[in-house]
């Protein structure tokens, strides 16, 4: 079955601590996304890579970083430096940019 | 500033009482505008691509259209499993590449 596939589906994370959410595609797909959904508002953009070892970053890469080595995964790593990390992720890849893109079932971070 | 503004924040719906969702958007070059039904605590999951005014698309109960200015996904005599939250993306033109703008969602309830 072809899909995108994150994990951990729950993840708690300390004061302090770096934590990396994974994310594996095996559509073959050029263009991946992370994105953040926090109640109330939509997803937005924190990083998007269109090709291997290339990324850019979206409205609110500020405390995270990503690496993009191989075309099938796109780890986020969610750094100390994020001041509010409790939230769910949301990895998403698509053939070209601009096409529709297809998500995974997201990883929600919560800080202990 | 571009930005995709959906409406109602919330409906809800007796069985088979038909009703619309608005997405409208303020884009500076639309490439595509997408929609998605997301489930509570899971991934959106992809309903339609429409690239061009006039163009419709249908699947089971919901349809959906777009206009220079807006999107309506209608649906049509809708079951309980039709309850969810339902998003609207736009993607835009060049030197936006990768760039998905998202609405805040509608959630519709459907009651039996």
């Amino acid at each position: 079955d072809g899909g995108i596939t994150q994990s951990p589906k729950y993840l708690f994370r300390k004061e302090g601590q770096n934590v990396t959410l994974s994310c594996e595609q095996n559509l073959n797909h050029d263009a991946m996304y992370w994105y953040r959904q926090d109640p109330g508002q939509g997803l937005r953009l924190i990083y998007y890579s269109q090709i291997v070892n290339d990324f850019q970053k979206g409205d609110i890469a500020e405390g995270y970083s990503v690496s993009r080595e191989k075309k099938e995964s796109f780890p986020l790593t969610v750094t100390s430096a994020q001041k509010n990390p409790t939230a769910f992720y949301l990895c998403a890849s698509s053939i070209w940019e601009s096409a529709e893109a297809f998500f995974g079932q997201g990883t929600r971070l919560t800080v202990v | 500033e571009d930005q995709v503004t959906q409406s109602p924040e919330a409906l809800r719906l007796q069985e088979g009482e038909s009703s619309s969702l608005n997405c409208s958007y303020t884009v500076s070059g639309l490439r595509g505008l997408f929609w998605y039904r997301q489930d509570p605590g899971k991934g959106p999951e992809f309903l339609f691509t429409l690239y061009s005014a006039g163009e419709e698309k249908e699947k089971e109960r919901l349809k959906a259209t777009l206009t220079k200015k807006e999107s309506f996904l209608h649906i049509t005599a809708p079951k309980p499993e039709d309850s969810a939250t339902y998003l609207c993306a736009v993607s835009l033109g060049s030197g936006n590449t990768g760039k998905l703008i998202f609405g805040q969602g509608t959630t519709l309830q459907v009651k039996p």
